[in-house]
């Protein structure tokens, strides 16, 4: 009974290459997000959805196109990888993306580009 | 200089001592998080504060409003409480600490 579930779990690929990581939550959240961990350990957020909406999208190259199928769905495409989006990506979710909202955390994709 | 800074960034006790972990934070926010990141890697949601003190079994987080201010204590560690503590303040969208390591030693 996973509140939120990605995969893979891990992901080593080749310089150049495209690839998805695809997440799911089974809460009845409005709101999911990708969040991307470096190798110092520091979080930054990457998108958020509200509704199957984009509501934000931070300083990331357009190589990362996400999208929302339906609210229960965020994916992350990546296009032509680069060494430097070797990171740990998270999905999370939350009730809704206004206020003050928990936010419930899948367990981690660790991509990594050779 | 990031909009929410933690202190320690790195903290080593023994079991039983009290550990505080402060998070300082420099934007308005409708609520603050604290996370625990333990060394498999998933990400916990511990508490999430807009005003006051919440206590969960060893666990204590309170906030200050007004200091833009937040502490994590754990009371009567133990090493099973070794994890990356991260503190996270809700701003339309999340900003992150970059997180205080904890190894509290047998």
């Amino acid at each position: 009974d996973t509140a939120v579930s990605q995969t893979p779990k891990y992901l080593v690929t080749q310089m150049g290459n495209d690839k998805s990581i695809k997440c799911e939550q089974n809460l009845g959240h409005d709101t999911m997000y990708w969040y991307k961990q470096d190798s110092k350990k520091f979080l930054k957020i990457m998108f958020s959805y509200n509704n199957k909406e984009l509501i934000i999208n931070e300083t990331v190259p357009n190589r990362f196109s996400p999208k929302s199928p339906d609210k229960a769905h965020l994916n992350l495409h990546i296009n032509s990888l680069e060494l430097g989006d070797s990171a740990v990506y998270f999905c999370a979710s939350s009730r809704s993306w206004t206020g003050a909202n928990e936010q419930f955390f899948g367990p981690g994709t660790r991509l990594t580009v050779l | 200089k990031n909009e929410v800074e933690q202190s320690p960034q790195n903290l080593t006790a023994q079991e039983g001592e009290f550990i505080t972990i402060n998070c300082s934070y420099s934007v308005g926010i409708s609520a603050l998080h604290w996370l625990q990141q333990h060394p498999g890697g998933g990400i916990v949601s511990l508490f999430m504060l807009s005003s006051g003190k919440k206590k969960h079994g060893r666990l204590i987080a309170t906030i200050n409003i007004q200091e833009k201010h937040s502490s994590l204590h754990i009371t009567a560690s133990h090493p099973r409480d070794s994890a990356v503590y991260i503190c996270a303040v809700n701003n339309n969208d999340m900003r992150f600490g970059a997180g205080t390591r904890l190894t509290v030693k047998p």
